[in-house]
């Protein structure tokens, strides 16, 4: 069985900080992990993914995230936080066999502060 | 179309009574989902549809609930004797494939509220 782990329901960050939102996750096979994002009254958008190709994958709009195995970490950062990366951020997984659909962690968030 | 379409994008309904939900998902794709994301409770996977295979219904709460899908593409999402524990946004996403390392895509979601 797959799972996921955000620590941090709520991150707030100043205008211009660093942003680390973290992830964990729980897989008994090659995950794959997702970085999705979710404005208010929007669907959800994927910022990065990571399939087993490079461990360091860059998505859109500056964030970026590290798959760590020995952690069973996939952390997603910003160097400077944004006014409009207020939004709620959902890491997920999913691999190949079995149920093929994401598995959702409980999301993180963020508020930017001016 | 350009993107997944989900309609209505609100619903109200009294207690007890049926909804339909609808799905449309990008042309070409395969892949189907539905997934429910109520407070305490963060995205929960709902139904999988994959091409014109049996739907993996393992995420059905209950079985209130049931979702078909017709001719490869439109879905649609049956809740049967509401209760307000349904309340809750409804997504829907298509992806091009099944295979677990392709992009889901989402639609805006159905907000349905039971009173």
């Amino acid at each position: 069985a797959q799972s996921v782990t955000q620590l941090g329901s709520h991150v707030s960050v100043s205008e211009g900080a660093l942003v680390l939102l973290r992830c964990n996750y729980s897989s008994s096979v090659p995950p794959y992990l997702f970085w999705y994002v979710q404005y208010p009254n929007q669907g959800l958008q994927l910022l990065l993914k990571y399939t087993s190709a490079a461990t360091l994958v860059k998505g859109i709009n500056g964030f970026e995230a590290e798959f760590k195995k020995s952690e069973t970490s996939f952390h997603l950062t910003k160097p400077s936080a944004h006014m409009s990366d207020a939004a709620e951020y959902f890491c997920a997984v999913s691999d190949d066999t079995g149920r093929r659909a994401l598995t959702f962690g409980s999301g993180t968030r963020l508020q930017v502060q001016p | 179309g350009a993107g997944v379409s989900q309609s209505p994008s609100n619903k109200v309904t009294e207690k007890g009574k049926d909804v339909e939900l609808r799905c449309d998902p990008i042309s070409g794709h395969t892949a189907l989902y539905w997934y429910r994301q109520s407070l305490g409770q963060g995205l929960e996977f709902l139904i999988y549809f994959q091409g014109n295979s049996a739907p993996d219904k393992s995420g059905l709460p209950s079985d209130r609930f049931s979702a078909e899908r017709t001719g490869g593409s439109v879905s649609t999402l049956t809740i049967q004797r509401t209760q307000q524990e349904d309340s809750a946004v409804y997504l829907c996403a298509s992806s091009l494939s099944g295979a677990g390392n392709t992009e889901a895509f989402f639609g805006q979601g159905t907000r349905l509220t039971v009173v």
